[in-house]
């Protein structure tokens, strides 16, 4: 059974700083993988998808890199904003499509 | 882009009553949607699959008589939660696999429905 888990948990920033957050998977026998953002009492927003047989994505500030082997997702942001404040998802999806849902990192970003 | 627009975005409903949450794919065909439900401060768990014309197929745990999927057409799939009940609160979430190309193929996801069953 596929789990996903994402570190850190919770995660608290300067403006302006670079970070990375991290999503592991236990089967990696995956489709594809997505980074999505929540903000509180909303819908998902994606923000990048990679499909199983790309090593990375990128758009804007956002950097995605894959190894599957390892079983293993980085979520880059650059030159990090208040705006970028909001829980952000792993998800990995099966040849089924459905998406096995990471339990999310929460990112406050200061001013 | 690919849209999915879901309603209501909030229902507060007596126990024993019925509520409907519709998802609608606007701009695009969508032979598959998916449930979603997420309590507070956890992630999404996947709770039917909604495949048009067809049954749902379920997850484990998740009973079928309680959540009714319908997905009568290409651009609407519905879930009614019968005899709710407090437990059954919860965000509901939908999402369908929208087509597309490059960073942003994949899932496209409603704006949710927040249920509160008093």
């Amino acid at each position: 059974k596929q789990e996903v888990t994402q570190i850190p948990a919770a995660l608290s920033v300067p403006e302006g700083e670079n970070l990375v957050l991290n999503c592991s998977f236990t089967d990696s026998a995956i489709y594809n993988l997505q980074w999505f953002r929540q903000d509180p009492g909303k819908g998902l927003t994606s923000l990048l998808l990679i499909q199983s047989s790309q090593r990375e994505q990128t758009s804007g500030r956002l950097n995605a890199s894959l190894d599957k082997s390892s079983g293993r997702s980085t979520l880059y942001i650059a030159a990090s904003q208040p705006g970028d404040s909001a829980t952000y998802l792993c998800a990995v999806g099966d040849s089924s499509y459905k998406l096995i849902f990471g339990s999310g990192t929460r990112l406050l970003v200061r001013p | 882009g690919a849209v999915v627009s879901q309603h209501p975005s909030r229902v507060i409903c007596k126990s024993g009553t019925s509520v409907k949450i519709e998802c609608r794919s606007l701009d695009f065909q969508a032979t598959t949607m998916f449930w979603y439900r997420q309590f507070p401060k956890q992630s999404l768990m996947l709770m039917a699959t909604s495949n048009e014309g067809s049954k749902a197929t379920y997850e484990q745990g998740v009973e079928k008589d309680k959540f009714l999927i319908n997905h009568a057409s290409l651009t609407l799939s519905t879930l009614t939660v019968t005899s709710a009940h407090p437990e059954d609160s919860s965000f509901y979430i939908c999402s369908a696999r929208a087509p597309g190309a490059g960073v942003h193929y994949g899932y496209t996801f409603g704006s949710g429905t927040r249920l509160t069953v008093v």
